[in-house]
């Protein structure tokens, strides 16, 4: 069943700006983990933050995780045209299984 | 590394036709393959679990005679639409994990569905 939700449903941005989206979810989680999906493509994981950790750093990717508020943040810092994509975030409730929210739609502007 | 490879990517058929499609790891062992539905703009829903040597575990609301799978070796799962009908028109995507450290999923390209 799908538990996380993002925030907000479309961006779009100018080339060069960051974007920041937001996910949220109901139950207790192991990770959270954000993927991103290439139109009519399949999905390529990004980053994963588990529920001990409240930040996590990978290239121009920012993760931020409040498990006291069931809610993580995705920042991309100095967008490209090659970051349009959809962006999803998917929750790991120790059982294997992931759970995915509806996902983002970036938009970068050249 | 962990790479997923899915085929075919595309298929049109005639309604009433079965649909075989395949994901295979390529680089890794896959203890655990995951088969998804993708709805246009929507979220990933889950279909079935599947695991090498068992049976797969279906998610509530998917017919287990309508999409059979099976995971035959630890790089090879497929998947079965069987007498496929317009509504069964969708994106399907696998996804398999190593089953060793954290839960990362790894993604193959997608099947796109076309039922005539």
């Amino acid at each position: 069943s799908q538990q996380g939700e993002e925030d907000p449903q479309a961006l779009s941005i100018q080339e060069g700006e960051n974007a920041t989206m937001n996910c949220s979810y109901k139950t207790s989680i192991n990770n959270l983990q954000w993927y991103r999906q290439n139109s009519g493509r399949g999905l390529v994981h990004l980053i994963l933050i588990r529920s001990n950790e409240r930040e996590k750093h990978s290239g121009r990717l920012r993760v931020t995780l409040d498990t006291s508020k069931k809610s993580s943040s995705l920042l991309i810092t100095a967008s490209r045209a090659a970051d349009t994509a959809s962006y999803f975030c998917a929750t790991d409730p120790h059982d294997y299984k992931l759970s995915f929210g509806a996902g983002t739609t970036v938009t970068v502007r050249a | 590394g962990a790479v997923v490879s899915q085929h075919p990517s595309r298929v049109i058929c005639k309604s009433g036709t079965s649909v075989k499609i395949e994901c295979r790891s390529l680089d890794f062992q896959a203890t655990t393959m995951f088969w998804y539905r993708q709805f246009p703009k929507k979220s990933l829903m889950l279909m079935a679990t599947s695991n090498e040597g068992s049976k797969a575990t279906y998610e509530q609301g998917v017919e287990k005679d309508k999409f059979l799978i099976n995971h035959a070796s630890l790089t090879l799962s497929t998947l079965t639409v069987t007498s496929a009908h317009p509504e069964d028109s969708s994106f399907y995507i696998c996804s398999a994990v190593s089953g060793r450290g954290e839960n990362i999923q790894y993604f193959g390209a997608g099947t796109r569905l076309s039922v005539l």
